[in-house]
């Protein structure tokens, strides 16, 4: 059974610091793994994602990485602002269910401190 | 804009009471989805449709239907049989994707969510 895990679960860093946040996984089978972006009481904002096939995306100030052999993914922040204050939430989509079902990770809620 | 519209924002249940949430998608995606969101916990599946007039129980389904009259439709109900129904739902559409090697796979698209209370 697929499960995937974020550590940390929250994290407190001042503005401008360059960061990570981490994502690992159980069972290398995936199509694809999508990092989101969560506001208090909101909906998810998908930020990246990455195919199976795929080492690494970039947006902007945000660089994913994807390591499928030992079941990895990093969110890397560049020069961290207060707007980027919210919880992220990593999700693989397994190739065992037909459905095509994300299965989540329980988040880092992440403050940049001004 | 293309989106996936989920209401209403916030709702209140009494006990005993059956209430619909609604979602609603203009972005011609075949599959659509329902998930469940708990303070602390990743997100669960609680059903899915991946045609119209067809759907399939989830993770957590029991407490739950729905229905897929049409593409851009899926409501949720929440019924009565639900003990413990305050949450955090989700409503997504999935996105085909062509990955590597010709493989087809999806990406997801979400709502705002609908944030329902028992009172």
């Amino acid at each position: 059974k697929q499960e995937v895990t974020q550590i940390p679960a929250a994290l407190s860093v001042p503005e401008g610091e360059n960061l990570v946040l981490n994502c690992s996984f159980t069972d290398s089978a995936i199509y694809n793994l999508q990092w989101f972006r969560q506001d208090p009481g909101k909906g998810l904002t998908s930020l990246l994602l990455i195919q199976s096939s795929q080492r690494e995306q970039t947006s902007g100030r945000l660089n994913a990485s994807l390591d499928k052999s030992s079941g990895r993914s990093t969110l890397y922040i560049a020069a961290s602002q207060p707007g980027d204050s919210a919880t992220y939430l990593c999700a693989v989509t397994p190739r065992r269910n037909s459905n095509y079902q994300l299965i989540w990770g329980a988040g880092t809620k992440l403050i940049i401190k001004p | 804009d293309g989106g996936i519209t989920q209401s209403p924002k916030y709702l209140f249940r009494k006990e005993g009471q059956n209430v619909t949430l609604s979602c609603e998608q203009n972005l011609n995606h075949d599959a659509m989805y329902w998930y469940r969101q708990d303070p602390g916990q990743g997100l669960r599946l609680i059903y899915y449709s991946q045609i119209v007039n067809d759907f399939q129980k989830g993770d957590i389904a029991e407490g739950y239907s729905v229905s897929r009259e049409k593409k851009e439709s899926f409501p949720l109900t929440v019924t009565s049989a639900q003990k413990n129904p305050t949450a955090f739902y989700l409503c997504a559409s999935n996105r085909p994707l062509l990955g590597g090697a010709g493989r087809m796979n999806t990406e997801a698209f979400f709502g705002q969510g609908t944030r329902l209370t028992v009172v």
